[in-house]
């Protein structure tokens, strides 16, 4: 079975450091490998995705992440932090299922931006 | 208009009462989904369908029900609230795999 973990419930980081954000998965198969950013009172917005193409992902405002296979990782970083980064962030995973998508995710990391 | 509507945004219910959160889309995507969303716990799946015929359990199903009554929306229903369902619930859309979900807003649900 698919699963999640994200290390850290709440990361804090200073205006301009750099954002890390940890992200280890299980699965049996290769997988399809996810980042969502939920800002406060909102839905989830896909950040980027990793789908067994180019190992280093760029998403969107800047973050990108890269599939390590051998560590089981899909860490999510941004050189340089904003105060708009302030959300909270799901790393999700999906394996094959004959074309349809069904994510499990990860419990969360709050990140927080000191000014 | 947003491509994934769900409806209430919010609500306080009672104990015991029947309710439904209703979710429609104009992605045209076969697949929707319900999540559940508790701190600390990240979003857990509860119901699922792949097509208006297909309707799955998720890992946290009990005390739900769900209905879909078009390609477009797919209502989940609490037949007799309880306080420890109250959570924040997200209803999802997806076009096929690799492409990530579509997300709705969110319902705010209190159970008292």
């Amino acid at each position: 079975a698919q699963s999640v973990t994200q290390l850290g419930s709440h990361v804090s980081v200073s205006e301009g450091a750099l954002v890390l954000l940890r992200c280890n998965y299980s699965s049996s198969v290769p997988p399809y490998l996810f980042w969502y950013v939920q800002y406060p009172n909102q839905g989830l917005q896909l950040l980027l995705k990793y789908t067994s193409a180019a190992t280093l992902v760029k998403g969107i405002n800047g973050f990108e992440a890269e599939f390590k296979k051998s560590e089981t990782s899909f860490h999510l970083t941004k050189p340089s932090a904003h105060m708009s980064d302030a959300a909270e962030y799901f790393c999700a995973v999906s394996e094959f299922n004959f074309g349809n998508e069904k994510l499990t995710f990860g419990t969360g990391t709050r990140l927080t931006i000191i000014p | 208009d947003a491509d994934v509507t769900q409806t209430p945004r919010n609500r306080i219910t009672k104990t015991g009462k029947r309710i439904m959160l209703e979710c429609s889309q104009t992605k045209g995507h076969d697949r929707m989904y319900w999540y559940r969303q508790d701190p600390g716990l990240g979003l857990r799946l509860i119901y699922y369908s792949f097509d208006v015929k297909d309707i799955n359990k998720g890992e946290i199903s009990d005390g739900y029900s769900v209905s879909r009554q078009a390609q477009a929306k797919f209502s989940l229903s609490l037949e007799s609230a309880i306080p420890n369902q109250t959570a924040l619930y997200f209803c999802a859309t997806s076009e096929t795999q690799g492409h990530g979900y579509t997300f709705g807003s969110g319902t705010r649900l209190t159970v008292v």
